[in-house]
């Protein structure tokens, strides 16, 4: 079973603060990385894919940083809101699938309180 | 509009049957999936397919069979054989080739009763 691993398990944070996720992988085996968020009773919806060492990727308040060489890569949220309330999941291809097998990390279950 | 479509929503199943779920893209990605949740437990990969005809088992493919004829197509069957079926299942599709996104189905919920 390929290792994909990610902190914290859950998290609960007030609204407007900054919160950040980890997610580890095996870095032998680098083809990209992928983060998700899932919320309740929704399909979930891709963030990023990440491909290069040191890629740093952005979208709204919400951004992403990739270090192939250690094999982790960190979500941060910045000024976190209730309708950032969902799971974040990452998942990794390795590269001896071509990139095929997608498996995901356990996910990091954010709550925003009011 | 392009998507995938999983059916049924929800699925009730008497012990000893199987049952298959589907799943169908019109997105022209080249692999396929098929995932797990239960409760608490984050996605876990039972099957998935890079090419029409092709598949290989993911971490829980014991108790499942799939096939891959069409491009578009990925049905699972949960046989007898699976101990404990109840669960969420997923659908997904992409190409990984292109370093895009993964998109998913909007899930089967299956229940056995």
């Amino acid at each position: 079973i390929l290792n994909v691993e990610q902190s914290p398990q859950s998290l609960h944070v007030q609204e407007g603060d900054s919160t950040n996720f980890t997610c580890s992988f095996p870095s032998s085996n680098f083809y990209a990385l992928h983060w998700y968020r899932w919320e309740t009773a929704k399909s979930p919806e891709a963030l990023f894919v990440m491909t290069l060492n040191g890629d740093e990727k952005k979208k709204g308040r919400i951004s992403a940083t990739l270090n192939t060489k250690e094999g982790y890569s960190y979500l941060y949220i910045k000024g976190s809101q209730p309708e950032d309330s969902a799971t974040y999941l990452c998942a990794f291809p390795p590269i001896e699938t071509s990139g095929s097998r997608l498996t995901f990390g356990e996910g990091t279950q954010l709550t925003v309180n009011p | 509009d392009g998507g995938i479509t999983q059916s049924p929503k929800y699925l009730f199943r008497k012990e000893g049957q199987n049952v298959t779920l589907s799943c169908e893209q019109n997105l022209n990605h080249d692999a396929m999936y098929w995932y797990r949740q239960d409760p608490g437990q984050g996605l876990r990969l039972i099957y998935y397919s890079q090419i029409v005809n092709d598949f290989q088992k993911g971490d829980i493919a014991e108790g499942y069979s799939v096939s891959r004829e069409k491009k578009e197509s990925f049905p699972l069957t949960v046989t007898s054989a699976q101990k404990n079926p109840t669960a969420f299942y997923l659908c997904a599709s992409f190409s990984p080739g292109s370093y895009t996104e993964a998109f998913f189905g909007q899930g089967t919920r299956l229940t056995v009763v």
